[in-house]
């Protein structure tokens, strides 16, 4: 059965700072893997969505790598500003369902 | 195209009763899914559809949760007999089978059962 794990599940950092936020699954046999925003009391956003056969991507300011033999995944996120306060999910995917962790809840103090 | 809907965005119901929830995918989208969260957890998978065909259910759903897409369009998920641990956020996600397997979620329907 796959899990997926989120560490730290809070964090607070200054702005301006690059911080890197952990994702690990138990089950290497995925399809692919996707990064979530998401706004207090809202739906989800899609950040990045990493292929099985990919090793990273990248959009803005966000670069996501995966590691599928380690079962891992990092999102790393530059010059952090205070929107970018939110909680990030990783969601591991099979054929057609995904698998999610419990999120990291991330504030960036202006 | 405006994305996901999903209608009411805010349900609040006494325990026992009937509620039941709208999803519209956006429109090329073949593959709809329903997920739960509870507060302070990620989403779980309960079921999904590729067009009006329903492929699988979670054991989270119980007999009291029953969801259709009777024309491959919009969705509708029915909790009968609601209980407090039904209290969540129901969230509808759509792709296309062949595309790029992003899933677009909606913004959620919270319901709060007293």
């Amino acid at each position: 059965k796959q899990e997926v794990t989120q560490i730290p599940a809070a964090l607070s950092v200054p702005e301006g700072e690059n911080l890197v936020l952990n994702c690990s699954f138990t089950d290497s046999a995925i399809y692919n893997l996707q990064w979530f925003r998401q706004d207090p009391g809202k739906g989800l956003t899609s950040l990045l969505l990493i292929q099985s056969s990919q090793r990273e991507q990248t959009s803005g300011r966000l670069n996501a790598s995966l590691d599928k033999s380690s079962g891992r995944s990092t999102l790393y996120i530059a010059a952090s500003q205070p929107g970018d306060s939110a909680t990030y999910l990783c969601a591991v995917g099979g054929t057609y369902k995904y698998i999610f962790g419990t999120g990291t809840r991330l504030k960036v103090l202006a | 195209d405006t994305g996901v809907s999903q209608n009411p965005r805010h349900k609040i119901t006494k325990r026992g009763q009937n509620v039941t929830f709208r999803c519209d995918p956006i429109s090329e989208h073949n593959r709809l899914y329903w997920y739960r969260q509870t507060l302070g957890q990620g989403p779980e998978f309960l079921t999904y559809f590729q067009n009006e065909a329903q492929l699988e259910k979670s054991r989270l759903l119980s007999d009291r949760f029953s969801a259709e897409r009777p024309k491959g369009s919009f969705s509708t998920l029915e909790i009968q007999r609601t209980e407090q641990g039904d209290s969540a956020m129901y969230l509808c996600a759509s792709n296309h089978r062949g595309g790029t397997d992003t899933q677009y979620f909606g913004p959620g329907t919270r319901l709060t059962v007293l």
